[in-house]
């Protein structure tokens, strides 16, 4: 079981916006660490898509944002495109300051 | 640009110790302020970390598998290793190396991941 608690899967349509959701705890999102997002084409190695909570690596489009709230944090994707499918990834940081992920989230675009 | 690039045996027997090997190109594994990471995924299943050590050697490892795990730097090769001992079949997985950039900026550069089996 994961530290970090995401939704199995999430869907949409081409064109829609989804958002995806990463919830912690007082040990860690809560406790002031930021959380990263990542992206996994199955069969190949994660990519970084969020940093710090909200900001994009270089090349990564404006249609992924990311938020964070208290002990909680968002991934949120506009404009939905096919090649968008992938399985996402939280990750932040607990007390001892050992990584965590979340268990990640399949996006289908139907 | 700098690669990552995971090896070593990708058959390991119950009870013995995994070895794997992340070599760095393209940049020096000594300079700047990098935590050098491991991370696992078996099957169908999720990330996993296992454990970093920072550019200093200093380490930090998942308390989960804390007792079994050793993650050292080797300067002269610019490459960094993990080892897990006394294996079992739970420790079957993809494995990847990863940096992450002193601060808030996430794993930057991931290797492409190695499969390692642990069967008899």
């Amino acid at each position: 079981q994961s530290v970090l608690t995401q939704p199995p899967s999430v869907s949409g349509a081409p064109g829609q916006r989804v958002t995806i959701s990463c919830t912690g705890s007082s040990s860690n999102i809560g406790a002031g660490y930021d959380v990263h997002w990542y992206h996994q084409v199955p069969g190949t190695a994660p990519k970084l898509l969020i940093y710090g909570n909200s900001n994009r690596p270089s090349g990564v489009p404006d249609r992924f944002s990311g938020s964070k709230s208290g002990a909680s944090a968002s991934l949120a994707i506009s404009g939905l495109q096919a090649e968008d499918e992938a399985d996402f990834y939280c990750q932040s940081y607990d007390s001892s300051l050992s990584v965590v992920f979340g268990g990640g989230t399949k996006l289908t675009v139907l | 640009q700098v690669q990552l690039q995971e090896s070593g045996p990708g058959l390991v027997k119950p009870s013995q110790t995994l070895s794997l090997t992340c070599t760095v190109s393209g940049g020096s594994i000594s300079s700047g302020s990098y935590y050098w990471s491991w991370i696992r995924q078996s099957a169908g299943k999720g990330l996993e970390s296992i454990g970093h050590i920072y550019t200093s050697g200093s380490t930090n490892y998942n308390p989960s598998l804390k007792s079994r795990v050793i993650i050292s730097l080797d300067t002269s090769k610019n490459q960094f290793s993990l080892e897990l001992s006394s294996v079992t079949a739970a420790d079957t997985a993809v494995y990847y190396c990863a940096r992450r950039i002193r601060g808030s900026y996430g794993m930057d550069v991931w290797g492409q991941g190695t499969t390692v089996t642990v069967s008899s």
